[in-house]
């Protein structure tokens, strides 16, 4: 048990909804981080928090949204959903922002489009 | 930009035969390099890493060497067994420590398949 914990587990949903995916960091880790997991892209890093701010963005698309909140979890925003957007999506979390402590993973969210 | 490139599975293997996992990467400045492992219906959980040039990573009887005359961070293991069946990633992380960040670039992963 890495002690981060996701939300839900699966998600079924249509193409042109939005979907909203949970996330609580181990305790009093600070970073927060969401990565997708597709068939076609592989494991491709989305966008880190740290502390309630963003501190870097990778491919995610302008339908994507995330924030992080004073209690330090995060939630991940997608909206207009496709069938592309069918993947498993991870968040991660870490003590600091910059690399010096590893990334722990949470078991995933299971997101698919009907 | 930064990438991981690891060889192509699955890996199909006997119990107690020698692991050889291939990885190289290419990368501007000097990387963290890491090996994480998926296993069925579970998230990634951190296998071994290593931070500079020659360091040595190792876990549950796993190693892997920074080399970057190569720009390899090969994933070896002695003797493997069923319980290692999974799905195996290599990493590399781009960052910046002070106010800064931390991304981690994955290869395609490979799946090693251990047989008794």
């Amino acid at each position: 048990d890495s002690g981060v914990t996701q939300t839900p587990k699966h998600l079924i949903t249509a193409t042109g909804q939005r979907v909203t995916l949970r996330c609580s960091p181990r305790s009093g880790d600070l970073s927060v981080y969401w990565y997708q997991q597709s068939l076609d892209q592989g494991l491709q890093f989305l966008i880190q928090y740290y502390n309630g701010e963003e501190r870097a963005k990778g491919n995610i698309l302008e339908r994507f949204s995330a924030q992080q909140f004073p209690d330090l979890h995060s939630e991940l925003n997608l909206s207009s959903l496709e069938l592309g957007d069918s993947a498993l999506y991870f968040c991660a979390s870490s003590v600091d922002e910059g690399g010096r402590a590893p990334q722990h993973f949470g078991d995933g969210t299971r997101l698919s489009i009907l | 930009g930064n990438s991981v490139t690891q060889m192509e599975g699955p890996v199909t293997l006997s119990e107690e035969a020698f692991l050889t996992i291939n990885c190289t990467y290419t990368a501007t400045g000097y990387p963290s390099l890491f090996w994480y492992v998926q296993y069925p219906g579970e998230g990634l959980q951190l296998l071994l890493k290593a931070t500079k040039a020659d360091d040595k990573g190792s876990n549950k009887g796993f190693e892997a060497t920074y080399r970057k005359e190569t720009t390899s961070f090969h994933l070896e293991k002695g003797s493997v067994q069923v319980s290692d069946s999974a799905v195996y990633f290599c990493a590399l992380n781009e960052n910046r420590f002070s106010g800064g960040y931390n991304k981690l670039i994955f290869g395609a992963g490979t799946r090693l398949a251990v047989h008794p």
